[in-house]
């Protein structure tokens, strides 16, 4: 079964240009939560979808959005990008409806902001 | 807001040693709390998960226990291998209002395993 799959593995814009992350789930897992990963804050929750909806946003300005498609595909989108916006950018599925909810995360996009 | 702290920051251990990485948060009203390992530059990989209910979870030779009163969760690692070393991070999960599920991480503990 393969795992959480997260493209591009790395990607280097410049300040005011936007991006596009993607990230595929588990088969079967429909919640897909994105986290911003940075040696100053940490982790941080960014956002869970599930069934193409957003369930739940962490502390995030609006510059940060997302999407999910109907086959639970989930795309994370940062405008106009700022230097602080370099981070490691980690999604991970679940499976929901019951279970243990355990999390599987992909390998990450790292993002660096010139 | 849920806060989560881990110390130390960071240990160094010689192998074959045990060791025991600690986790504390401030609300104890979670739905459960996972352990992970973070590989430098790598995505995170799953160790352990507790579930509120429970007082702790066993996996070869990694123990992790939960108090949820007092706010407080421990690794356990026995016989320490340098294949052991790695970034050990503790996260408390939310579920509020029956769906909406969220991790808090705590800083992580960077381990190192000495040959």
């Amino acid at each position: 079964k393969a795992g959480v799959t997260q493209t591009p593995r790395y990607l280097i814009k410049t300040r005011g240009q936007q991006v596009t992350l993607s990230c595929s789930p588990i088969s079967g897992h429909r919640s897909v939560s994105w986290y911003q990963q940075t040696p100053g804050q940490g982790l941080q929750f960014l956002f869970e979808y599930f069934s193409e909806t957003q369930r739940n946003k962490g502390n995030f300005p609006g510059r940060f959005s997302g999407r999910q498609f109907s086959n639970s595909r989930s795309e994370m989108n940062v405008s106009t990008l700022e230097l602080g916006d370099s981070a490691l950018y980690l999604c991970a599925s679940r499976r929901t409806g019951g279970g243990k909810n355990i999390q599987y995360f992909g390998a990450g996009t790292r993002l660096s902001v010139l | 807001k849920q806060e989560v702290t881990q110390i130390p920051a960071a240990l160094s251990v010689p192998e074959g040693e045990n060791l025991v990485l600690n986790c504390s948060f401030t609300d104890s009203a979670i739905y459960n709390l996972q352990w992970f390992r973070q590989d430098p530059g790598k995505g995170l990989t799953s160790l352990l998960l507790i579930q509120s209910s429970q007082r702790e979870q066993t996996s070869g030779r990694l123990n992790a226990s939960l108090d949820k009163s007092s706010g407080r969760s421990t690794l356990y690692i026995a016989a320490s291998q340098p294949g052991d070393s790695a970034t050990y991070l503790c996260a408390v999960a939310s579920l509020s209002g029956g769906s909406n599920y969220k991790l808090t991480f705590g800083k992580g503990t960077l381990l190192t395993v000495n040959p």
